[in-house]
This record gives C-alpha cells, structure tokens and sequence, in this order.
C-alpha cells in the first residue's frame, strides 16, 4: 500500500535559520504529493503540492520538488520565521477520484527568537 | 467564507455515552471527510462522503462509530457508547471537487474518561 515517512522530530532552529523536513514515499501508482501545517488549536492547511515529476511546489517561501528518481518531496525554506512554528505533514494521494490522503506522521518545527 | 465549521471544540464525556460531533462544510464544495488525530496513529480517515453520499467507510474503527449526512450543509460523527481508547482530535474536511484542495475545520478535541 502507499505510505509517507517523515524525518521524526521535534526540529527546533533558530530563526533565519535554513530548514528542511525530510519527506520519502512509496506509491502503487503515479501520485501527487502535498505538505500542509497544522498551527496549534487549529486543522490542517495545504502548504503547497505537486503533481508530476520534477515540479516544484512553493509558497510563503516554502518549497519542495517532487523526485520520483528518489521518491522524495523534501521540504525547504531559506530562512525561517517564529511564526512557522507548526507541524508539517507530507502526504500523497493516487487516485483523483477516491481521494484517499496518505499522511506522515507530522514533523513538529519550533523556531526561536 | 467562514470556512469548515465543527462543534463542539472540545468534548468531555465519560464511558459509555453518546458523542455526537458536528461539521458544516465550505458552501458548494462536494466531498466531506471525517478524521481522527492522535499521537500514536496520528490522522486517519475515518469515511468520506461525495453529494453526501458516503463513499468510503472502511477506515470506520468499529460499529461504535457511526456518521451521516443528510444534506449538503451538515454531517455528524456519532460514537456509542464511547470508550476511553476514543479519546483525540476528530476533523471534519471539505473538498470542491475531485483534485481540489482539502479544507480542515479546527476539529473537537475529544475526551473519554
């Protein structure tokens, strides 16, 4: 079955500091690949996505490319905020029409003053 | 857009009793998921739901739970009788259509004593 494995946490940094959350996957078919955030009290919300090899997901200064050479979606930022203390899953979907999200166990980021 | 709606945000109730959890959904969008947090499972769907008709239940744990939706605007996740092993954060997400973006409402922290 497909599944999402995530580097375990909790990542802590300072902020400015360049930050990336390890996402590997495996996938019976050709999947599209996601990362959302969880703030505390609140649900999830899509970070960005990709759908095809070698796209590029980004938003607020995050980034990820999909490898399918690797099966990796790695998350990236330059230079990181307080305010992006969260927890971030990666997750896959194959079907359009089931969808079925695959999540990983979250990554929890606190970054200091 | 006020967004997916749930109530109550938190619910303390002993073994035994009914729960019922509550979501309203994005106005106009088609698919309506039920998930369930904890740390040691992490977020599993529970059921889905397209035109409100429930597609997939078979993340469903046991005939415990139960979920309906009787129209477009409105689903409840009813557990009876609960148990303490019930205990997390349930979501309740809402889709456009087929590729779209899922929408998390803030959840119910629920706890069983």
């Amino acid at each position: 079955g497909d599944s999402v494995t995530q580097m375990e946490g909790p990542v802590t940094l300072s902020e400015e500091a360049f930050l990336t959350i390890n996402c590997t996957y495996t996938a019976t078919g050709y999947p599209s690949l996601f990362w959302y955030v969880q703030y505390p009290g609140e649900g999830l919300q899509l970070l960005l996505k990709a759908t095809k090899a070698d796209d590029k997901g980004s938003n607020k200064g995050f980034e990820a490319t999909y490898r399918k050479e690797t099966t990796s979606f790695h998350l990236e930022k330059g230079s990181v905020q307080v305010s992006d203390s969260a927890v971030y899953f990666c997750a896959l979907t194959t079907s359009a029409s089931a969808r079925q999200l695959t999540f990983g166990s979250g990554t929890q980021l606190t970054v200091l003053p | 857009d006020a967004g997916v709606i749930q109530s109550p945000r938190h619910e303390v109730t002993e073994m035994g009793q009914e729960v019922t959890l509550r979501c309203k959904p994005i106005s106009g969008h088609d698919y309506l998921f039920w998930y369930r947090q904890t740390m040691m499972r992490g977020l599993e769907l529970l059921i889905y739901f397209n035109n409100n008709v429930p597609i997939d239940d078979s993340g469903m744990p046991e005939d415990r739970f139960s979920a309906k939706m009787p129209n477009a605007s409105f689903s409840t996740l009813k557990i009876q009788p609960s148990e303490p092993r019930d205990s997390a954060v349930y979501f309740c997400a809402s889709a456009a259509y087929g590729n779209s973006p899922l929408h998390f409402g803030n959840g119910t922290r629920l706890t069983v004593t």
